[in-house]
């Protein structure tokens, strides 16, 4: 089945040390996006690439680092400079163009960052 | 600057209530708007809205977009419990990026 996979599920680090989320999709989509998902505030977007070798910022892109080296991945760095990193991260797919059933995102199931 | 709202925040019904959930948006390049269903993990997609005043139907689920005015609704008749959820409204702000922007969700719990 096609989809996307975020791994892991679960994640807890100490302060100041950076992680990585991965976010693998086989759905053959060209655009990538990684968002936070706070409790009241819906979801934030971070970064989001829409073809190998290339992305964007979002609205909330400071203290995060992405790659896109391949159309399937696109890892998201929390790194050090991330005042307050512990949230849910989603990462999402679609098809971006003007054809009907494009821009529909499709997610992944999330990371859950504790940071102690 | 875009905005997107969502009323109400939260919302406690009764099973066979019927509900309206409101977003209203200000955002420039507009291209669709989407609505999404959240319950544990991942949002699951309901209904994309490109032209004002045609309503789109699933079941008991129903939305409608008004483009002048800026807002659309999301109707759920007859609730069940399975409908408690988040829902999540997101213009579409381009074709060429797929860019959503979310609102901040509505919380619906329907009780048995």
């Amino acid at each position: 089945d096609g989809g996307i996979t975020q791994s892991p599920k679960y994640l807890f680090r100490k302060e100041g040390q950076n992680v990585t989320l991965s976010c693998e999709q086989n759905l053959n989509h060209d655009a990538m996006y990684w968002y936070r998902q706070d409790p009241g505030q819906g979801l934030r977007l971070i970064y989001y690439s829409q073809i190998v070798n290339d992305f964007q910022k979002g609205d909330i892109a400071e203290g995060y680092s992405v790659s896109r080296e391949k159309k399937e991945s696109f890892p998201l760095t929390v790194t050090s400079a991330q005042k307050n990193p512990t949230a849910f991260y989603l990462c999402a797919s679609t098809r971006p163009g003007a054809t009907s059933g494009a821009n529909v995102l499709t997610f992944g199931a999330g990371s859950r960052l504790t940071v102690l | 600057e875009d905005k997107v709202v969502q009323s109400p925040l939260s919302l406690v019904v009764h099973e066979g209530d019927t509900v309206t959930l409101n977003c209203s948006y200000e955002v420039t390049n507009f291209r669709s708007l989407l609505w999404y269903k959240q319950e544990k993990k991942a949002p699951t997609f309901l209904f994309m809205l490109t032209s004002s005043g045609i309503e789109k139907k699933s079941g008991r689920l129903s939305s409608i977009l008004d483009k002048k005015e800026l807002f659309s609704i999301l109707n759920i008749t007859a609730t069940q419990t399975g409908d408690s959820a988040v829902y999540l409204c997101a213009p579409c702000l381009s074709s060429n990026t797929g860019k959503l922007i979310f609102g901040q969700g509505t919380t619906l719990q329907v009780k048995p």
